[in-house]
């Protein structure tokens, strides 16, 4: 069965420190892997994606993930964290027929 | 930027009515999907919808559910009999082309609280 596993429901940090949200996969095949955001009271905004090529990925505000396939990883990094930075984060992998599959979501704080 | 428009924002409805959600995917795009997002839990896809008809759905879309594409510019999520489980955030998104090409966009979600 294909799955996304986010194994922090909560993360803190601390301004102007480096930040991880770490994502798991498990998918059949090739994956493709996502990062979305979500604030308070907003619909989901994509971040970064992977498809294939270079591992490492650069997306939105700064964020960056990195692809480790013998780990099935897909980490999401960004090196300097912002307040406004705080919000819900999910990884997400493609499912087949163009549907994301989602993790259960970390909720990331940034402690001024 | 276009945008992902739901309206309303938060639908308040009784056990057993039939609601509409409503969805203005982004002006170009061909590719339309209803995801559910139940408090506190994650974010679960029920259906896709491609050239006028279901790509794919999940488990979750049962008979009670459907789809529609009524005109050039609305897509929309029925719920014929509602249930109290059915109560969570239903997002729409939308995107131009396959997930390998352009990610999906969503809108911010229409509440739905069943009483």
């Amino acid at each position: 069965a294909q799955s996304v596993a986010q194994p922090e429901d909560q993360v803190n940090v601390a301004e102007g420190n480096p930040l991880t949200v770490k994502c798991t996969y498990s998918v059949s095949g090739n994956p493709y892997l996502f990062w979305y955001v979500q604030y308070p009271n907003r619909g989901l905004q994509f971040l970064l994606k992977y498809i294939t090529g270079d591992n490492l990925v650069k997306g939105s505000y700064g964020f960056e993930a990195e692809f480790n396939k013998s780990q099935t990883s897909f980490h999401l990094k960004k090196p300097s964290a912002l307040v406004s930075d705080s919000a819900l984060y999910f990884c997400a992998a493609e499912t087949g027929a163009n549907n994301l599959f989602f993790g259960t979501g970390t909720r990331l704080t940034v402690i001024p | 930027e276009p945008e992902v428009t739901q309206t309303p924002s938060h639908q308040v409805t009784q056990m057993g009515q039939e609601v509409i959600l409503r969805c203005v995917p982004i002006s170009n795009h061909l590719y339309f999907y209803w995801y559910r997002q139940i408090l506190g839990q994650k974010v679960e896809f029920l259906v896709s919808f491609y050239n006028n008809e279901i790509s794919e759905k999940s488990e979750i879309f049962d008979d009670q559910f459907s789809v529609e594409r009524p005109d050039g510019s609305n897509f929309t999520l029925k719920i014929r009999s509602t249930k109290l489980e059915d109560s969570a955030m239903y997002f729409c998104a939308s995107s131009d082309s396959g997930l390998s090409n352009q990610p999906q966009h969503f809108g911010d979600g229409t509440r739905l609280s069943i009483l």
